[in-house]
């Protein structure tokens, strides 16, 4: 099985921190994904990635950056945390288009900014 | 700009009997998937069942049935005999060709012992 770890279930930092989000995936897949999920807004693409280095915007990239260095780690950077940006944050994995293959998703990190 | 719309955002049903939520899509395009996520209180969003727009026939996975209407761009999930462990929030989702991923606000299901 598909294996999308995120380092954090919950994570509380203060307005102006800057604040790392972590996921590994263990099935070589060349797309990731970063979502917030918020009440009556569903999921929302803050980022992607469809290659080692390469990143694209996704609906809501502002006060977000993202990180790939390797295949499968993908990080979410919050340069400037604040109390808007709590949310809870998703991250997601995909092979390519091919087949349409679905997204495996992690546990999800509940991150409050105080 | 795709688009994915469930207009219930809270359902209930009554343990073993059937529910369908709804979802409509909004595209240009010929060639997509759809799909049907489930996310428990435990959070963990995992795949329901998905349907490819070519295929005219209709999946099923189970108790897990789609009705899909392409020229209606409609994509609704049966649930049957629900059991307590199908309370949870669904997301509707949709894939084009390309890497994104475009999912509705979800729609949160209790079912009644």
């Amino acid at each position: 099985d598909v294996k999308v770890t995120q380092s954090s279930r919950y994570l509380v930092k203060r307005t102006g921190e800057k604040v790392f989000l972590e996921c590994v995936q263990d099935m070589d897949h060349e797309n990731m994904f970063w979502y917030r999920q918020d009440p009556g807004l569903g999921l929302r693409l803050i980022y992607f990635s469809y290659d080692v280095k390469m990143k694209e915007k996704g609906d809501i990239p502002e006060g977000y950056s993202v990180s790939r260095e390797k295949k499968e780690r993908f990080s979410l950077i919050l340069e400037s945390a604040s109390t808007n940006q709590t949310s809870m944050y998703l991250c997601a994995s995909s092979p390519p288009l091919q087949g349409g293959q679905p997204q495996h998703f992690g546990d999800g990190t509940r991150l409050s900014i105080l | 700009a795709q688009t994915v719309t469930q207009s219930q955002p809270e359902m209930s049903v009554q343990e073993a009997e059937t529910v369908t939520l709804s979802c409509t899509y909004d595209t240009s395009e010929s060639d997509y998937y759809l799909f049907w996520y489930k996310q428990p209180p435990s959070r963990q969003m995992i795949l329901v069942i998905r349907q490819e727009a070519y295929k005219q026939q209709n999946a099923t996975e189970n108790r897990f049935s789609v009705n899909f209407q392409k020229a209606a761009k409609s994509f609704s999930l049966k649930i049957s005999d629900s059991q307590l462990g199908d309370a949870a929030m669904y997301f509707c989702a949709y894939r084009r060709t390309g890497n994104q991923f475009y999912f509705g606000t979800g729609t949160s299901l209790t079912v009644i012992p």
